[in-house]
C-alpha cells in the first residue's frame, strides 16, 4: 500500500456518460498529480493541484476537469466519454517540490463501450 | 517536450548489466526513474538533481549530465525482480509548478 487510495480500481462505461476517479493523497502530502496511461503514449500529464489550488494544466481535454478539496483529496471529472477516453488513470501525490518524488496510486482502468 | 528514452526494450540473463538513457531538448533542473511492474503502478527509485552528485540504489545508479540533458539508468549484476518498465520523468528549469514529464519507457525483462 502505497499510501495514495484511488477510486474506483475499475470502471466500465458507455460512450456520452460522465465518471469521477477519486484520489485520496498519502498522509501530509499537498501536491496531487493526474496521469494518463495508454499503451503507445506512456504517462501523460494531466493536471497539477497544490494544496487545493491548481498550478499546471497538461494536454488535458476540455471534457476532463479536476478539483482539489480542503481535505486534500481530488477528483477527475472525465465527460462525454469517448472510446479513446480509455486508458490507466494514475493519481500521485507529494510533499510539494523538488527534491520529493512522486508516489503513485494503484490506478483507475476507464473502460469506454 | 517528451524526454526520448533509449532502448525501447532490452532483455538480460540474470546477472548482466544494462544501462537505460534517457534525453531531453529542454534545460532539466531535475530527473526522476520510476519503475512500473506489469498492472502495477510506477514506483519512484531515484531523483537526480541539477548540480547534484550522481545516486545510487543498490546495485541501481544514475547520473545526470546536466551540459547534454541527459540522464542515464545503470542495472548491474541484474536479478529477476528488476523487471519491469522504466520511465524518467523530467522536470524542466524553470518552470515551477514541479511537474514531470515522462518518457515512453523502457521495458525491461531479466531471465533466467
Amino acid at each position: 500500500d502505497s499510501g495514495v487510495t484511488q477510486t474506483p480500481k475499475h470502471l466500465i462505461t458507455a460512450t456520452g456518460q460522465r465518471v469521477t476517479l477519486r484520489c485520496s493523497p498519502r498522509s501530509g502530502d499537498l501536491s496531487v498529480y493526474w496521469y494518463q496511461q495508454s499503451l503507445d503514449q506512456g504517462l501523460q500529464f494531466l493536471i497539477h493541484y497544490y494544496n487545493g489550488e491548481e498550478r499546471a494544466k497538461g494536454n488535458i481535454l476540455e471534457r476532463f476537469s479536476a478539483q482539489q478539496f480542503p481535505d486534500l483529496h481530488s477528483e477527475l471529472n472525465l465527460s462525454s466519454l469517448e472510446l479513446g477516453d480509455s486508458a490507466l488513470y494514475f493519481c500521485a501525490s507529494s510533499v510539494g517540490g523538488t527534491p520529493y518524488g512522486y508516489t503513485f496510486g494503484s490506478g483507475t482502468r476507464l473502460t469506454v463501450v | 517536450q517528451q524526454p526520448v528514452q533509449s532502448p525501447q526494450a532490452v532483455i538480460l540473463r540474470e546477472g548482466e548489466d544494462a544501462v537505460i538513457n534517457c534525453s531531453s531538448s529542454k534545460a532539466l533542473y531535475s530527473v526522476h526513474w520510476y519503475r512500473q511492474k506489469h498492472g502495477e503502478a510506477p514506483v519512484f527509485l531515484m531523483i537526480l538533481l541539477k548540480g547534484g552528485e550522481q545516486k545510487g540504489h543498490e546495485k541501481i545508479s544514475a547520473s545526470f549530465n546536466e551540459k547534454k540533458q541527459q540522464s542515464s539508468l545503470y542495472l548491474t549484476a541484474s536479478q529477476l525482480s528488476y523487471s519491469g518498465t522504466y520511465f524518467c520523468g523530467t522536470e524542466i528549469t524553470g518552470a515551477g509548478s514541479y511537474q514531470l514529464t515522462f518518457g515512453k519507457g523502457t521495458k525491461l525483462s531479466v531471465i533466467p
